[in-house]
């Protein structure tokens, strides 16, 4: 079975630093991974995705997460935090087919961003 | 072109009362999927549902909760007899196949039990 472990649940970081938020998986087969970011109140919004093509994922607002199968890591970074980056952000593991298509969600961290 | 339209947004029942969800998937999409966000928690897996199937239901609590996709119209998570700790935010997410891609997920219905 496929899991993710987010390290930290609360990360805070500057106004323009760099923004790390990390996520470690588990599963026996390469498998597809997503970051995903929540504003109070509202639904996900997928961020990026990794789906065995380019270990390098980048995804909207400035996001990035590199695939690392020696570390089993999918990290995600910003150059420059903004204001608006101020959310919770779930990283989360599928499998490729069948009953094994669920998502399933690490507990989330969530990003403070202070002037 | 909507996205995942979940109803109601909120949605607020005494103990012992039924809460029904509803969830229409984006057009298009033929998969639907449950998943439950407990205050400060992530979210955990509920179900997932095709057409007229039941195609993984291992994170529905065994009593008093049920869901359905029928051929057609909204798919449907029901909680029968709510409790308390049946409080909190209930997602929909959709996908058109099994493919790569990621869930598009709704709003939400944030569920109180008073």
């Amino acid at each position: 079975a496929q899991s993710v472990t987010q390290l930290g649940s609360h990360v805070s970081v500057s106004e323009g630093a760099l923004v790390l938020l990390r996520c470690n998986y588990s599963s026996s087969v390469p498998p597809y991974l997503f970051w995903y970011v929540q504003y109070p109140n509202q639904g996900l919004q997928l961020l990026l995705k990794y789906t065995s093509a380019a270990t390098l994922v980048k995804g909207i607002n400035g996001f990035e997460a590199e695939f690392k199968k020696s570390e089993t890591s999918f990290h995600l970074t910003k150059p420059s935090a903004h204001m608006s980056d101020a959310a919770e952000y779930f990283c989360a593991v599928r499998g490729v087919t069948g009953t094994a298509s669920k998502l399933t969600f690490g507990t989330g961290t969530r990003l403070q961003v202070t002037l | 072109n909507a996205g995942v339209m979940q109803n109601p947004r909120h949605l607020v029942r005494r103990r012992g009362q039924e809460a029904r969800l509803r969830c229409s998937p984006m057009k298009g999409h033929s998969h639907v999927y449950w998943y439950r966000q407990l205050p400060e928690e992530g979210l955990k897996f509920m179900v997932y549902l095709q057409k007229e199937n039941i195609i993984d239901e291992s994170g529905m609590p065994k009593e008093r909760f049920s869901a359905e996709f029928p051929k057609e119209g909204p798919s449907i998570l029901r909680i029968q007899q709510v409790v308390r700790g049946d409080s909190a935010a209930y997602f929909c997410a959709s996908s058109p196949t099994e493919g790569t891609g990621g869930y598009t997920f709704g709003s939400g219905t944030r569920l109180t039990v008073v």
